[in-house]
């Protein structure tokens, strides 16, 4: 079975500042890795995923994540935070070939000026 | 095109009723996903329907609850005899068979008294 830990249940950041939310996960078996973004009331939207390829994935809106697969991570990063990236981030993971979802317990971002 | 669509968007019930909760996935998706987010638990998968095969079930927390997709589009989500700890935001889920973006609705938000 797969599992996913975010430590980290609230990060509090300065705008502009650069900010990190760390996601593990486990699996005996190839994964998908995924964040997804929830903003104040509204539902869940795909921020970025890693498939295969490239182990540097990257959002529109300026967010990236890592996968290293040495340290079973999948960190999200964004160099410049702004107001609007308050929201809550989660981290998910699925099986190469099934498409459940395993949720970590979330991140809540917190950007103020 | 339309989103996922899920209605109610909030319902309050009391304790031992049973509820409905339907779910309108994206045109054109086979695969439907139900998942829960409650407090205690995070986001938790609970049923998949994929095309024409048996659904995963896997999920269910118990037989009170069921679901059913008829003519491999709208979904229902049934809770008999609610409990106050089913009391969570349900979330509907669809993407394209084999694809491994899923697209989320807005969620019903069931709270039981």
């Amino acid at each position: 079975a797969q599992s996913v830990t975010q430590l980290d249940s609230q990060v509090p950041v300065f705008e502009e500042a650069p900010v990190e939310l760390r996601c593990n996960y486990s699996s005996s078996v190839s994964v998908y890795l995924f964040w997804y973004v929830q903003y104040p009331n509204q539902g869940l939207q795909l921020l970025l995923k890693y498939l295969s390829g490239s182990t540097l994935v990257e959002s529109i809106n300026g967010f990236e994540a890592e996968f290293n697969k040495s340290q079973t991570s999948f960190h999200l990063r964004k160099p410049s935070v702004h107001i609007s990236d308050t929201a809550e981030y989660f981290c998910a993971v699925s099986r190469t070939g099934f498409q459940k979802l395993v949720f970590g317990t979330g991140t809540r971002l917190l950007v103020s000026p | 095109g339309a989103g996922v669509s899920q209605s109610p968007s909030n319902k309050v019930t009391e304790k031992g009723k049973d509820v409905e909760l339907r779910c309108d996935p994206i045109s054109g998706h086979t695969a439907l996903y139900w998942y829960r987010q409650s407090l205690g638990q995070g986001l938790e998968f609970l049923i998949y329907f994929q095309g024409n095969s048996a659904p995963d079930k896997s999920g269910l927390p118990s037989d009170r609850f069921s679901a059913e997709r008829t003519g491999g589009s709208v979904s229902t989500l049934t809770i008999q005899r609610t409990q106050q700890e089913d009391s969570a935001v349900y979330l509907c889920a669809s993407s394209l068979i084999g694809a491994e973006t899923q697209y989320f609705g807005p969620g019903t938000r069931l709270l039981v008294l």
